[in-house]
């Protein structure tokens, strides 16, 4: 199994408040993503990562940003989380852009 | 916009069964995977493909490209199959990956 790791595993936080979520990996893969699950839709994309300081915008990116000083680590940061982020939260790593994409176990973040 | 469509939502069988999960989409791709998710919410990576066939253990992925269609095949299904398959497909053009909504397939003993 690829070394991914996500951080928290759950939290509970209320409207407002900022919340941080930390991918870490240790296969030095250069492609890091997250996306979130929501029932009724597929994942999506939030942001992505190509390289240190290297990020791009996904698909549902509004409310969230992204920083990635090493290549290990790939945060997501929710400013002023709103109950709409309640999700699962899923951070993935790959080699190359469209390669076999590497899964972590999931952060469940709920918002009250 | 449905660019990724996948059939049937939700697929029951008994043990021993021949399974058959079908995803198409609207649009050119270069590459087509399918995951597995567990019920304990772990994603797991099963096929990369981008023509003909793929055979891992019981799981056989097929493409075709001109019909713009994938199915995932499952024989001799087992309980420990249960989980939800998912279907994705990379566009170069949009350069990540859009994904449908899943098959969640339950195997009954």
């Amino acid at each position: 199994d690829a070394g991914i790791t996500q951080s928290p595993r759950h939290k509970v936080t209320e409207t407002g408040t900022p919340v941080t979520l930390r991918c870490h990996q240790t296969e030095n893969h250069r492609y890091m993503y997250w996306y979130r699950q929501d029932p009724g839709h597929g994942l999506r994309l939030i942001h992505y990562s190509y390289g240190v300081k290297d990020t791009d915008k996904g698909e549902v990116s509004d409310g969230y940003s992204v920083s990635r000083s090493k290549t290990e680590d790939f945060l997501l940061t929710l400013e002023s989380a709103t109950s709409s982020q309640t999700s699962v939260y899923f951070c993935a790593i790959s080699l190359g852009q469209s390669d076999t994409q590497y899964f972590g176990p999931g952060t469940r973040l709920t918002v009250l | 916009k449905n660019e990724v469509e996948q059939s049937p939502q939700n697929l029951t069988a008994q043990e021993g069964e021949f399974i058959t999960i079908n995803c198409s989409y609207s649009v050119g791709i270069s590459a087509l995977h399918w995951l597995q998710q567990h019920p304990g919410g772990g994603i797991v990576s099963l096929f990369m493909l981008s023509s003909g066939k793929k055979k891992h253990g019981r799981l056989i992925a097929t493409i075709n490209i001109q019909e713009k269609h994938s199915s995932l095949h499952i024989t001799a299904s087992h309980p420990r199959d249960s989980a939800v398959y998912i279907c994705a497909v990379f566009v170069g053009s949009q350069g990540n990956l859009i994904f449908g909504k899943g098959t969640k397939l339950s195997v009954k003993p």
